[in-house]
């Protein structure tokens, strides 16, 4: 599995779109790019994953870059409840066993 | 969420003696994984399972057992539970290949 870098931690305030950087240089051509969520005493949430084009959902946007080696994760108006440790995961293969880092903790500040 | 269902939620237990988590889905998913995690460390894979009698071994499963008999549970054995496994335990479910892994509420357990 490719090696990423995210920010330990990043705050933002309420209702200000939130850009989560991930770099992940070493991701192979078939790696798609996952993105999930932990809340404070919760197990992990799906966010949003992409292969090559920028992917939006009803929770957030995900940009890839055009050589692959970065995402961006795009919460649009950060509430209150997106604060959280959030996980970048290039992954690719059958199995779809995932391998976490230690992800960017999100503060949100009203 | 998503029809995974974690047993016990909380468990205290002794060192030396064998400890059973459940993990049960309702949702006919084919992948099952167990994953460990601790501050500092994060979510670490113990072992994942591919299908009804299928297994394999994640990052840290030394020490750990599992087995599935059936789609719908996937049982993690600790047979004589060390302190260093005191550890929040999520089991995960998938449809398959790049899909979108569902995590339950996790098992907290405690070895004295």
């Amino acid at each position: 599995d490719a090696k990423t870098t995210q920010p330990n931690s990043m705050e933002s305030n309420e209702e200000e779109p939130v850009h989560l950087p991930c770099n992940h240089s070493t991701i192979s051509g078939t790696d798609y790019i996952h993105w999930y969520r932990q809340l404070p005493s919760q197990g992990p949430e799906y966010v949003i994953h992409g292969l090559t084009s920028n992917v939006n959902n009803r929770m957030a946007s995900l940009a890839i870059a055009e050589d692959r080696k970065s995402s961006t994760l795009i919460l649009h108006r950060a509430t209150l409840r997106d604060a959280a440790v959030y996980y970048c995961i290039p992954h690719g293969g059958a199995t779809n066993k995932l391998i976490f880092g230690t992800g960017t903790l999100l503060a949100v500040q009203p | 969420d998503a029809g995974i269902t974690q047993s016990p939620r909380h468990k205290v237990t002794e060192t030396g003696t064998p400890v059973t988590l459940r993990c049960h889905q309702t949702e006919n998913h084919r992948y099952m994984y167990w994953y460990r995690q601790d501050p500092g460390h994060g979510l670490r894979l113990i072992h994942y399972s591919y299908g009804v009698k299928d297994t394999d071994k994640g990052e840290v499963s030394d020490g750990y057992s599992v087995s599935r008999s059936k789609t719908e549970d996937f049982l993690l054995t600790l047979e004589s539970a060390t302190s260093s496994q005191t550890s929040v335990y999520f089991c995960a479910i998938s449809v398959g290949s790049n899909s979108p892994l569902h995590f339950g509420n996790g098992t907290r357990l405690t070895v004295t």
